[in-house]
């Protein structure tokens, strides 16, 4: 089953515009990480949140956690063509990691040129 | 530093036949975890090896197996293969079981089953 919903499912863009991307869960949470994967390929890692975190920045991106509402935002700031691809949120359940990320069905994202 | 690798990069099978997929972690990372990607999906977590153990199992049947070795690679092996199997295999490899630290994900593996 999938903890994680993303919003919107798909979203596209010009290029040097903000993205905002939303995803809500289930269930008490360790963490939060968000993914970006490029076209079915490898998934790789963007930022860590921990639930006791309410906002993280890195480079362009800023990623906040709320945890009354069970929601995070991944903002991806001053768009590029190159960060054209699909956006994961995956949550590490309070029970431990062999539980493994929960993953949600993505956001894919579209810059135009 | 050697990222995570996997091999092969696409796989054809037929169903009911077997197929093994394999996984080397990033240098100095001792647990590997597997996930099923379908099409259009997110991944979803089948098992976790620590020091060759299975440490963590997601909701998927006895038929889908693993291994891990004591340089930390793994195998991914799946019988009696149905048409449902079809999908991308990725592995990830950290350096402890918890969730608290950064995962490396592989490329992954395509596994088509017709």
């Amino acid at each position: 089953s999938q903890q994680g919903e993303e919003d919107p499912q798909a979203l596209s863009i010009q290029e040097g515009e903000n993205a905002t991307m939303n995803c809500s869960y289930k269930t008490s949470i360790n963490n939060l990480q968000w993914y970006r994967q490029n076209s079915g390929r490898g998934l790789v890692h963007l930022i860590l949140i921990r639930s006791n975190e309410r906002e993280k920045h890195s480079g362009r991106l800023r990623v906040t956690l709320d945890t009354s509402k069970k929601s995070s935002s991944l903002l991806i700031t001053a768009s590029r063509a190159a960060d054209t691809a699909s956006y994961f949120c995956a949550t590490a359940l309070m029970r431990g990691g062999a539980d493994g990320l929960t993953f949600g069905k993505g956001t894919h994202l579209i810059i135009q040129p | 530093e050697t990222g995570v690798t996997q091999s092969p990069t696409h796989l054809i099978k037929t169903r009911g036949q077997q197929v093994t997929l394999r996984c080397s972690s990033q240098s100095g990372h001792n647990t590997v975890s597997w996930y099923q990607q379908a099409l259009g999906q997110g991944p979803q977590f089948i098992f976790q090896y620590y020091r060759e153990e299975e440490n963590g199992r997601g909701n998927f049947p006895p038929r889908f197996s693993g291994l891990q070795f004591p340089n930390y690679s793994s195998e991914l092996n799946v019988n009696a293969l149905e048409l449902d199997d079809s999908a991308l295999y990725l592995c990830a490899s950290s350096s402890g079981t918890s969730l608290g630290d950064e995962q490396f994900f592989g490329p992954g593996t395509r596994l088509t089953v017709l």
